[in-house]
């Protein structure tokens, strides 16, 4: 198993502002994963972060608008840029641990996005 | 997309009883997966039941698998009113890195 710490977990922001999303494994992982969650939503994958690699992003979103960096094996940081009302969700991290000859993943508790 | 469709959208039951879910999805798959996530908070694994496997159990929950009709569902035997929370499944697509999540069943369980 993996346990995930991400923080901050609520936050209210200003239009345009930026805010970063730091995401903590209690292990080395090599996969792992950020999503957003609108309102009564399912996940969207926004993107993978494998370290030593740039971000692979998912259609529909770009570096500049959700930079992500990956400097080891136990942490990531997603930024949500320049944002907009429409940016407001649940952000959530995940990371992807191979268990029972499958791969599963481990969530963080999300950070609540709202911008005014 | 290769997002997962589940139903009911919503289920509300009395405590007691028993919930079933169900997911469809369109591609070939690895495995299938169901979350659990507790107002608007992380996702927890429940349970995962491969390709090749047609019914898992795991205490109170029971998941089946048709590949042929790309089906699964998640039955949650004697509701609990802590098992309150919305229900994901989700698709290891052979050949993707990712898991495709579905739409999500939001289950209440009335005491």
């Amino acid at each position: 198993s993996a346990v995930i710490s991400q923080k901050p977990s609520r936050d209210i922001c200003q239009r345009g502002t930026s805010l970063t999303i730091q995401c903590q494994v209690d292990s080395q992982v090599t996969m792992m994963f950020w999503y957003r969650q609108q309102p009564g939503q399912s996940l969207t994958l926004i993107a993978t972060a494998n370290q030593g690699s740039e971000a692979t992003y998912e259609s529909g979103f770009v570096i500049d608008k959700f930079p992500i960096s990956r400097p080891n094996l136990t942490f990531s940081t997603l930024t949500v840029s320049n944002m907009s009302p429409e940016d407001s969700s649940i952000y959530l991290c995940s990371v992807e641990v191979f268990w029972d000859r499958e791969n599963i993943q481990y969530f963080g508790a999300g950070t609540r996005l709202s911008v005014l | 997309s290769q997002q997962g469709e589940e139903d009911p959208q919503a289920l509300s039951i009395q405590e007691g009883e028993n919930a079933t879910m169900n997911c469809s999805y369109k591609t070939s798959i690895n495995n299938l997966q169901w979350y659990r996530q507790n107002s608007g908070r992380g996702l927890v694994h429940l349970i995962l039941i491969r390709s090749n496997e047609r019914e898992k159990h795991s205490g109170r929950l029971r998941v089946t698998l048709d590949t042929s009709k790309k089906s699964s569902s998640l039955l949650i035997t004697a509701s609990r009113a802590a098992d309150t929370a919305s229900y994901f499944c989700a698709t290891d697509v052979t050949g993707a890195n990712n898991l495709f999540f579905g739409t999500g069943t939001r289950l209440t369980v009335i005491p």
